[in-house]
């Protein structure tokens, strides 16, 4: 099975930087994916890491060390749109298609 | 846009009358996901579809099933709704379900059992 430890919640400023920290256990991993999820809406997919080190997509950047079982998402220059949930989800194979799993997720509040 | 679409978005149902939530997406993917989300938890898978190939997840109750009539649409029947099954129903889609690929989520039916 996979299980997966992410904080249960962060705050920060805006304009700040905040790192939100994802460990795993998985069998059969693929790779670690990042979603946000505003109150009420749709999770929306952020990054993706299938192989170690950093990928950045503007103010996000995600990390991943598969030795470590560990990956974090990067959240630079933060607005208060950022508040949100954000979910770190590993993707493993299950039946005949990739499936994810999800932390519990990280409520991130930003403050005026 | 292209998009996947959840209706309807609020469902009520009484205590053990079945119920069906639909989900289409004009993406044209291959494979169409169900999640169950509860508030301030993860989306739990409960089952995908890999064209016409159904695969249900080891714990999702008996009480769920699916349908997939054609590409477009997936429909999730709740045979005997439980006070425990009141959350949000999450429909996503992913190309193929290989590689990086992205999944696309609607944007949910929040399901209330009275």
């Amino acid at each position: 099975g996979q299980s997966l430890e992410q904080p249960s919640e962060v705050t920060a400023v805006e304009g700040a930087i905040v790192q939100i920290n994802c460990t795993y256990q998985t069998s059969g991993f693929y790779g670690l994916s990042w979603y946000q999820q505003h109150d009420g809406g749709a999770p929306t997919f952020l990054s993706y890491n299938g192989l170690d080190g950093l990928e950045e997509t503007g103010r996000f950047s995600s990390f991943l060390s598969r030795s470590d079982s560990y990956g974090y998402l990067l959240l630079q220059e933060l607005q208060m749109k950022d508040s949100a949930s954000y979910f770190c989800a590993v993707s493993a194979f299950s039946g005949s298609a990739r499936q994810l799993t999800f932390g519990s997720g990280t409520q991130l509040t930003v403050l005026p | 846009d292209a998009m996947v679409i959840q209706n309807p978005r609020y469902q009520v149902t009484q205590f053990g009358k079945p119920v069906t939530l639909s989900c289409s997406q004009t993406l044209n993917h291959n494979v169409m996901y169900w999640y169950q989300q509860k508030s301030s938890q993860a989306p739990k898978l409960l089952f995908h579809y890999y064209d016409k190939d159904f695969n249900n997840e080891a714990d999702t109750p008996d009480n769920f099933q699916s349908r997939r009539p054609n590409t477009s649409f997936c429909f999730l029947d709740i045979r005997s709704p439980g006070l425990g099954d009141a959350a949000m129903y999450l429909c996503a889609t992913s190309r193929d379900g290989q590689g990086r690929e992205t999944q696309y989520f609607g944007p949910g039916t929040r399901l209330l059992v009275l």
